[in-house]
């Protein structure tokens, strides 16, 4: 079964330091979000694609934060410089055009110290 | 843009007991309502979802109903059985082209054998 591949899976950094994480979505999906989930609440939603473009990155921290996903399959999210409370899981999620069921990864859990 | 409310944000019942949560949404643009299960560590995974011109939909021991006037659709689980414990997230997805889920804050349901 296809499934939407993140990396890495965990990382810890220090305040003030640059960081990246790695999102490939299902094969054919031409959407592609990035969620920030903090422990005990839902996910929020920072930047949403549809194919190359940004449909969505209204709370984007566009100051630290910037996401690309240059030839409209996998993506990257930065955050430059981390702060203590970017701590959270990063999740990427796809789907196929038009309104439908969202696919997640596993996520990447970043600690900032 | 779209608001979630989700209640209740902790659920303990019995084995065997049903349980119910509920979800209201503010964008009368919304048509699409899927439902997520995350078990502690693990991505979010779609149990069930509905559309807005639905009204209930069944599968096995999960439902779900909508009221569109209301702007409120509830997640019914009958049965309860102790591996349904997880954190249940409902979304509203609004439709006309951005197709962005905006999520609850989740509920925690705990089920006792």
């Amino acid at each position: 079964e296809a499934e939407v591949a993140q990396s890495p899976r965990y990382k810890i950094t220090e305040k003030s330091q640059a960081v990246a994480f790695w999102c490939d979505p299902i094969s054919g999906h031409a959407t592609l979000y990035w969620y920030r989930q903090i422990l005990g609440q839902g996910p929020e939603l920072l930047v949403q694609f549809q194919d190359e473009s940004v449909v969505d990155d209204s709370q984007l921290p566009k100051d630290r934060f910037s996401a690309e996903r240059l030839k409209g399959v996998d993506s990257t999210l930065k955050i430059q410089p981390a702060e203590l409370g970017d701590s959270a899981m990063y999740l990427c999620a796809s789907s196929q055009a038009g309104v439908s069921e969202a696919f997640f990864g596993q996520g990447t859990r970043l600690t900032v110290v | 843009g779209e608001n979630v409310e989700q209640h209740p944000s902790t659920l303990s019942v019995q084995e065997g007991d049903s349980a119910v949560i509920k979800c209201t949404y503010s964008d009368s643009a919304s048509n699409y309502f899927p439902w997520y299960k995350q078990e502690l560590g693990k991505r979010p995974q779609l149990i069930i979802d509905i559309r807005s011109n639905v009204g209930e939909k069944k599968d096995q021991r999960i439902a779900v109903t909508l009221n569109k006037t209301a702007k409120h659709f509830s997640l019914h689980i009958t049965e309860t059985q102790p591996e349904d414990s997880a954190v249940y997230f409902c979304a509203a997805t609004r439709g006309g082209g951005s197709y962005i889920p905006t999520f609850g804050r989740g509920t925690s349901l705990i089920v006792h054998p």
